[in-house]
């Protein structure tokens, strides 16, 4: 069965610099979810989006944005980035018309900030 | 301040033996209850789900327990495997919008000993 996608896996910036993470939900999914995970802790919610509009919205700094396409993937724009951005980043999908809630997560982006 | 508080951090369990985590929340706003299983440098993965109204839900060797008057729910990994070693998180959703955030436990490190 088709997961969800992150792209890239791996990405090493330096501070001040900008980095864009993209996701790619599971076909049919109409819900994105962006989580932050810091090493050691637990993932915390950024923002979601549903049917390609803003849903909610957590701890997500002002410098960070984020939208989803008309196809579905989304994409976390970071700029001006520091030190303590660097963490797992996490897209997960789910199908909220359905009635279900089952979050599915992708395999996480690891970004580095030097 | 957390919003789901999970215990214990760490388990040492035998092979063979019963795992049991568990959590507790405060806001009766939740109404979703998963929990998540993530190995090192990989994403959560979504092993078994309740809602509030539902007392016991059972998948294979996983069974979620809740008290909703307790505001508590376990998770139990019955005749645990080496291969279960892995952090597991608890979770509540909430829906705010069209979408339900998920907002995770501190996260219990397992490690099941051959």
């Amino acid at each position: 069965a088709a997961g969800v996608i992150q792209s890239p896996r791996h990405l090493i910036k330096e501070k001040r610099e900008t980095a864009t993470l993209k996701c790619y939900p599971i076909p049919r999914h109409d819900t994105v979810y962006w989580y932050q995970q810091g090493p050691g802790q637990d993932p915390q919610f950024l923002i979601s989006f549903y049917e390609k509009m803003q849903s909610d919205k957590g701890s997500i700094p002002d410098r960070f944005s984020a939208q989803q396409f008309s196809d579905y993937h989304s994409e976390l724009n970071m700029s001006s980035l520091e030190l303590g951005d660097s963490a797992l980043y996490f897209c997960a999908s789910s199908l909220r018309t359905s009635g279900r809630d089952e979050q599915f997560f992708g395999p996480g982006t690891r970004l580095t900030v030097l | 301040q957390q919003q789901v508080k999970q215990s214990p951090q760490s388990l040492i369990v035998q092979k063979g033996g019963i795992s049991i985590i568990n959590c507790a929340y405060e806001n009766t706003a939740f109404d979703y209850f998963p929990w998540y299983q993530q190995f090192p440098g990989k994403g959560p993965a979504l092993l078994i789900a309740i809602r509030p109204d539902v007392s016991e839900k059972k998948e294979g060797r996983f069974t979620i327990s809740f008290n909703k008057s307790a505001k508590q729910f376990s998770l139990h990994i019955m005749d645990s495997q080496p291969g279960d070693s892995a952090t597991y998180f608890c979770a509540a959703s909430i829906t705010t919008g069209n979408t339900g955030k998920l907002i995770f436990g501190q996260g219990t490190t397992l490690q099941v000993k051959p």
